[in-house]
Parts: C-alpha cells; sequence; structure tokens
C-alpha cells in the first residue's frame, strides 16, 4: 500500500493556460474525492467518484474545471483557461467506503500546488 | 448548507498544558472526522466518530461527539512539542451522503517549551 499519489507536485502557469493533475488512488479504494486548498483555509470539496461515475460536484466546480476517473482506477482533474484565483493546493483523497465493519476514512495525497502567474 | 465553525483559530501552548478544541456544525451529519495537517504537508486522519457520544483516544489527543449538540471536542492533554500542526475537524456534508467531507478552517496550535 503506497498511500495516495498525485502529479505534478508543483505546477507553474500562464494565465489563460491549461493545466492537467493526475491522482492515483490506494488500490481497490472505489471512492476518489477533490478538494481545493488555499492558504490559511481548509480543503474544499470539489468533486467525488465512486469507480468510474462521477456522483457529485461543489458550485466550486466551474465550467473550467472537469475531472475525470474513466476506468475507475486514477483521476485527473483539468483546469482551461487558468485564472490567477486558481491558484491553490489541490488535493485528492480515496477511501474504500462504508461499511458494517469500518468507517470510509479518506486518505489524502501529497497534493499539487498550483501557481498562476 | 453545513456550515462548520473551529474555535479557537490560533492555540499558543506550554509544553504539559492541556487544552480543547472546539468544532461546531450546522446541520445534521452522519459522522465526523479530525484531521491533523503539518506546513507544506497534506493531511493525516486522526479521528472517525460515528455516533452521538463517541469518545475516541489516541496518545495525548481524545476527541467526542455530542451529535445533539453538534459539537466535536478534540481534547489536547499535557501537551508536547510534536504535537504543533494546524487541526482540523470535518463531519460529512449530509446524512446518507457519500462522504464528501466539510472542513473547519482549521485551528494552528503551536507547543513552545
Amino acid at each position: 500500500d503506497t498511500g495516495v499519489s498525485q502529479n505534478p507536485r508543483h505546477k507553474i502557469t500562464k494565465r489563460g493556460q491549461n493545466v492537467t493533475f493526475r491522482c492515483d488512488p490506494i488500490s481497490e479504494h472505489n471512492r476518489l474525492y477533490w478538494y481545493r486548498q488555499t492558504l490559511g483555509q481548509g480543503p474544499e470539496f470539489l468533486t467525488y467518484f465512486q469507480n468510474e461515475a462521477q456522483l457529485e460536484k461543489s458550485r466550486l466546480l466551474s465550467d473550467r474545471f472537469s475531472a475525470e476517473r474513466p476506468k475507475g482506477s486514477f483521476s485527473t482533474l483539468e483546469i482551461q483557461r487558468t485564472e490567477q484565483g486558481d491558484s491553490a493546493m489541490y488535493l485528492c483523497a480515496s477511501s474504500p467506503g462504508l461499511t458494517a465493519l469500518r468507517a470510509d476514512t479518506q486518505y489524502f495525497g501529497p497534493g499539487t500546488r498550483l501557481t498562476v502567474l | 448548507e453545513l456550515k462548520v465553525e473551529q474555535n479557537p483559530l490560533f492555540l499558543s501552548m506550554q509544553e504539559g498544558k492541556n487544552y480543547t478544541i472546539y468544532c461546531n456544525y450546522s446541520t445534521t451529519s452522519d459522522r465526523l472526522y479530525w484531521y491533523r495537517q503539518d506546513p507544506g504537508k497534506s493531511l493525516e486522519s486522526l479521528f472517525v466518530l460515528l455516533s452521538n457520544g463517541a469518545v475516541k483516544q489516541e496518545g495525548r489527543l481524545m476527541a467526542s461527539l455530542d451529535t445533539k449538540a453538534r459539537l466535536s471536542t478534540l481534547h489536547i492533554t499535557a501537551a508536547v512539542h510534536d504535537l504543533s500542526a494546524t487541526y482540523f475537524c470535518a463531519p460529512t456534508s449530509k446524512r446518507g451522503s457519500q462522504g464528501n467531507l466539510i472542513f473547519g478552517k482549521g485551528t494552528k496550535l503551536s507547543v513552545k517549551p
């Protein structure tokens, strides 16, 4: 079990460019979440997948944001036409799902820090 | 819409002292999590509280949940420097939800010798 991994760890881009981040969840975790965290704040929920189905999206996820999890394993988060306000840490988390025997704890990856110039 | 409020937002403690962090949330939730975040790092799960009256303890940290009051507490006993970090509480967004978490702003704890 290697934990949740995210790539790249850092991304600097110019305003207007598109960026894509990747998240590899813990193997066999069927739930995957994306959050965004700005300095001094707690993470804000963006979207959630159960296997390959995107089941919930936050109002924070504007039309410029899209996320996929094509085979129910890794996920990508794309931001089109980046704006300076998109600068943040983008966190991915995965969880095994709630069962009678365990709570559905989300395990977070190290994050991708995006800076939009 | 669920709102989460943590108090205090900043806490400076001396080693060996006790203190409590409070987490209030505005609407009913299935369960509540506590996470720790060190500077520049990701979040580490500490506790999950599933029912009213739940209490979990790990080392010098103890978390409790009162669902009727919509209140969770994180109690720190005999603080040590290693506990310096930011602590977040996060209830799930609504009852029966798939589990997306709503985080408080966090309590930045600094333990001084």
